[in-house]
């Protein structure tokens, strides 16, 4: 039921660089919502788009920042890697903006800073 | 702030036991509430939600919730464990727009 694909899986990056992370929304769906899931705790909001704007953020510094294009999938910029950027980022899609939709996640990309 | 709290990091259970994985939330308004089953390598499956009517609420794979707002708990349960129900539970709360808010997760191990 899914839909909603990320790339790459795996990342390993050093301290310092830049790192892109894609992912693809379910068919149909508008929102995509970032989230990260570091080892051993539940996913945090990073932040939402919905219809290629920026819809609310959670407490994450501006060095992460995201994209999302007219056919809304969407991208997640990291800056300046620090060794806690290490997680499982996670993205998740909804049909529409709203407080009855829920989530659709992909399977995550691994990324880990060295 | 808005929180939600997983008492238990791990249990373990035998096969065909009952289950019970408890959740508390801190919200000020009416939450929202959602269980989400993760196997590992995977993203995250909803399990069932509750927005409000009926406070028990049937969710896939044979599980079940009941919201009780004087305590502001949302424990799943399951009759009958499976094997294949081992994985991390996630539960989780949002006020509706876009943020929802994820507890720490419980890690269920199933023993045959």
């Amino acid at each position: 039921e899914t839909g909603v694909t990320q790339s790459p899986t795996h990342l390993i990056k050093t301290r310092g660089q830049q790192v892109t992370l894609r992912c693809s929304s379910q068919s149909g769906h508008n929102t995509v919502s970032w989230y990260q899931q570091a080892l051993g705790q539940g996913p945090q909001f990073i932040f939402q788009y919905y219809r290629e704007e920026e819809n609310g953020r959670g407490n994450f510094p501006p060095r992460f920042s995201g994209l999302q294009f007219p056919n809304y999938s969407s991208e997640l910029n990291v800056n300046a890697l620090e060794l806690d950027d290490s997680a499982l980022y996670l993205c998740a899609s909804s049909p529409a903006q709203g407080k009855n939709e829920k989530l659709f996640f992909g399977s995550g990309t691994q990324l880990s800073v060295l | 702030a808005q929180s939600v709290t997983q008492p238990d990091i791990h249990i373990t259970v035998s096969e065909g036991a009952s289950l019970e994985l408890r959740c508390n939330y801190s919200y000020g308004a009416t939450p929202y509430l959602f269980w989400y089953v993760q196997s590992p390598g995977q993203g995250l499956q909803l399990l069932l939600k509750y927005f409000s009517g009926d406070t028990l609420v049937q969710g896939i794979k044979g599980f079940e919730a009941e919201f009780k707002r004087s305590q502001s708990s949302f424990n799943l349960r399951k009759p009958s464990v499976h094997w294949s129900d081992a994985a991390e539970y996630f539960c989780a709360v949002t006020s509706g727009t876009y943020k929802y808010i994820f507890g720490t997760g419980t890690r269920l191990k199933v023993l045959a």
